[in-house]
């Protein structure tokens, strides 16, 4: 079982509200990431970090912004939420190095935007 | 564009049936690695191969590496009906590129 956890696991919430999904592993992985998934569909990169102090963009382009303070701990915020938010997104970490980079997932939350 | 292709996209076999799933790359790489995806969840980790290594096995999974040819497969031997879930390759060049996952291959075991 991986140590990364992710909350909420659910969250339904209205148009324009700013949420924060969290994320946090124990397993003091440097790289950290956020993907947005659809059902039954491919995992889309939205953020990713190498480390504290460092946060960049994925492939996909989204709205949403993140931050790494903490080596553990890697939140994604969504300033005015849309319907178009609405998906699951899931949160992963791994080592360093290349040779031992098998990324770690938490559960996902999966949010819907009204 | 994308690293990884899986094929076939859905797969459904009878339990006992061996299933396989290939996936496809453009560039070098460091490593190939499987995830296994069950129904809203996150994805778990099976097996990564080097890309100097041809072919590993782990309980009922094998999964084998062709360089020259871009390209992977996972065979999961006597399936059974809990190995039901979407699978994914990903590939990695070094430790400062993202790992890119393709779009997946959807197995279905019927009892």
């Amino acid at each position: 079982e991986a140590d990364i956890y992710q909350t909420p696991r659910y969250l339904v919430i209205g148009t324009g509200k700013k949420i924060t999904l969290e994320c946090s592993q124990t397993m003091g992985h440097d790289k950290m990431y956020w993907y947005q998934q659809d059902p039954g569909m491919e995992l889309h990169l939205i953020h990713y970090s190498y480390g504290v102090n460092s946060t960049e963009k994925g492939d996909l382009s989204s709205e949403s912004t993140v931050s790494r303070i903490r080596t553990e701990h890697f939140p994604l915020t969504l300033e005015s939420a849309r319907p178009s938010h609405t998906s699951q997104y899931l949160c992963a970490s791994s080592e360093w190095t290349v040779a031992r980079n098998e990324q770690f997932f938490g559960p996902g939350t999966r949010l819907t935007v009204l | 564009s994308q690293q990884g292709e899986e094929d076939p996209q859905a797969l459904s076999i009878q339990e006992g049936e061996n299933a396989t799933m290939n996936c496809s790359y453009k560039t070098s790489i460091n490593n190939l690695q499987w995830y296994r995806q069950n129904s809203g969840r996150g994805l778990v980790h099976l097996i990564l191969i080097r890309s100097n290594e041809r072919e590993k096995h782990s309980g009922r999974l094998r999964v084998t590496l062709d360089t020259s040819k871009k390209s992977s497969s996972l065979l999961i031997t006597a399936s059974r009906a809990a190995d039901t879930a979407s699978y994914f390759c990903a590939t990695v060049k070094t430790s400062y590129d993202k790992v890119i996952f393709g779009p997946g291959t959807s197995l279905s075991v019927i009892p």
